[in-house]
């Protein structure tokens, strides 16, 4: 099955700066690649995704980019706020079963 | 538009004994998720229903837990025994259709002891 990969595990930033967190995946043939973001106590949020025909989407202060061929996506968050202290996590479908796989988590703190 | 619900949002049992959560997908929703999320962890797939089918069940404990969606709306997930390590957070998430985003629930935190 699918087998997908992150890091850092943790990251903390200065309040402004940017956040980069990074994963791959194993089966070629996933095609969408969501990134969630779960705060304390609560179910994770999708905040941005991607699908397999397209290598970058932006969304405010949130980008994700896909590279098919090395089989890793990442996502990047710009002027960070203390509010986006949470656990990200990366996720990829596979096409037989639709079935999600997520990453392992990585905790960013943004220090103000 | 309501999210994904689900009850209780914490339960604690001891080892051995039987727990049921119960979720309630957003409406018109046909593909519903149950996960284990143990902490520290990414979730992981439990079952996934096509309306009141099962799609994929390969990584549920069929032993000890079971899963049903009878009307293709509202869905339950057992536990019967627990374990130590069945203790986690159980998220149910839910899609328009399986080729499309999930959400997610709060998540019933269960901690056997």
């Amino acid at each position: 099955g699918e087998n997908v990969e992150q890091h850092p595990s943790t990251l903390s930033v200065q309040e402004g700066d940017s956040a980069v967190i990074k994963c791959t995946y194993s089966d070629s043939a996933s095609n969408y690649f969501p990134w969630y973001k779960q705060e304390l106590g609560k179910g994770p949020q999708l905040i941005i995704d991607i699908r397999s025909n397209v290598g970058e989407k932006k969304d405010q202060r949130i980008a994700v980019t896909l590279n098919k061929t090395a089989k890793h996506f990442s996502l990047h968050i710009t002027e960070t706020q203390p509010e986006d202290s949470a656990v990200y996590f990366c996720a990829a479908r596979t096409i037989t079963g639709n079935q999600f796989y997520f990453g392992t988590g990585t905790s960013l703190t943004v220090i103000p | 538009e309501a999210g994904v619900a689900q009850s209780p949002r914490y339960k604690i049992i001891e080892k051995r004994q039987s727990v049921a959560f119960w979720c309630n997908p957003i409406s018109g929703h046909a593909t519903l998720y149950w996960y284990q999320q143990i902490l520290g962890q990414g979730p992981k797939l439990l079952i996934q229903f096509q309306n009141n089918g099962v799609v994929d069940d390969s990584q549920l404990p069929k032993d000890r837990f079971s899963a049903e969606r009878l009307k293709g709306v509202d869905s339950t997930l057992k536990i019967q025994p627990a374990k130590l390590e069945d203790s986690a957070v159980y998220l149910c998430a839910s899609s328009r259709l399986s080729i499309y985003e999930q959400y997610f629930g709060p998540g019933t935190r269960l901690t056997v002891t």
